[in-house]
């Protein structure tokens, strides 16, 4: 069973930029979650997709945002790129909105120049 | 009181040793407690995951002790062995249908050989 595909891998945007980054969940799998990693805030929720409606919404700027498609898979934008943007943006998808099992994928690398 | 307080940030024990991480937490309505193993360049794995009417669970080497009173959860790593060495976060999860994981700081385990 494949795990949580997210592309790509890295990618250097520079500032005011827009980005977009994709991820495939397991399959079967409908809640996709994102959250970004950083050495300074650690790992924070971004926010949750389930039935291509979003569910949830950490605290992050509207320059944030994603959508679901119907085949389950996510991405997620960044309009107007910051220095502060630079982050491993991790993806993790489980069975059901809500439900407890997590599964991340390795990330995209994002580094804003 | 959403936060999760994790420590010690950095770890390091001999090979058979026992590794120990506490977490702290304020919000009585997370409802789910899972500790995630993180090597570099990967994204974050479930290692183990406990309910608040459970206080201890044990898979392998690996134990989360949880203290319901005092809002406090730790992870015991019996027998470390030098394939442990990653960085390790606890994490908590809000109850209902909109959940989200609020993760702690992180330990960066090393297990000498």
């Amino acid at each position: 069973k494949a795990g949580v595909t997210q592309t790509p891998r890295y990618l250097i945007k520079t500032r005011g930029q827009q980005v977009t980054l994709s991820c495939s969940p397991i399959s079967g799998h409908r809640s996709v979650s994102w959250y970004q990693q950083t050495p300074g805030q650690g790992l924070q929720f971004l926010f949750e997709y389930f039935s291509e409606t979003q569910r949830n919404k950490g605290n992050f700027p509207g320059r944030f945002s994603g959508r679901q498609f119907s085949n389950s898979r996510s991405e997620m934008n960044v309009s107007t790129l910051e220095l502060g943007d630079s982050a491993l943006y991790l993806c993790a998808s489980s069975p059901l909105q809500g439900s407890y099992g997590y599964t991340f994928g390795s990330g995209t690398r994002l580094t804003v120049v | 009181q959403q936060q999760v307080k994790q420590s010690p940030q950095s770890l390091i024990v001999q090979k058979g040793g026992i590794s120990i991480i506490n977490c702290a937490y304020e919000n009585t309505a997370f409802d789910y407690f899972p500790w995630y193993q993180q090597f570099p360049g990967k994204g974050p794995a479930l290692l183990i995951a406990i309910r608040p009417d459970v206080s201890e669970k044990k898979e392998g080497r690996f134990t989360i002790s949880f203290n319901k009173s005092a809002k406090q959860f730790s992870l015991h790593i019996m027998d470390s062995q030098p394939g442990d060495s990653a960085t390790y976060f606890c994490a908590a999860s809000n109850s209902g249908s909109a959940r989200q994981l609020t993760f702690g700081s992180g330990t960066q385990l090393t297990v000498l050989p």
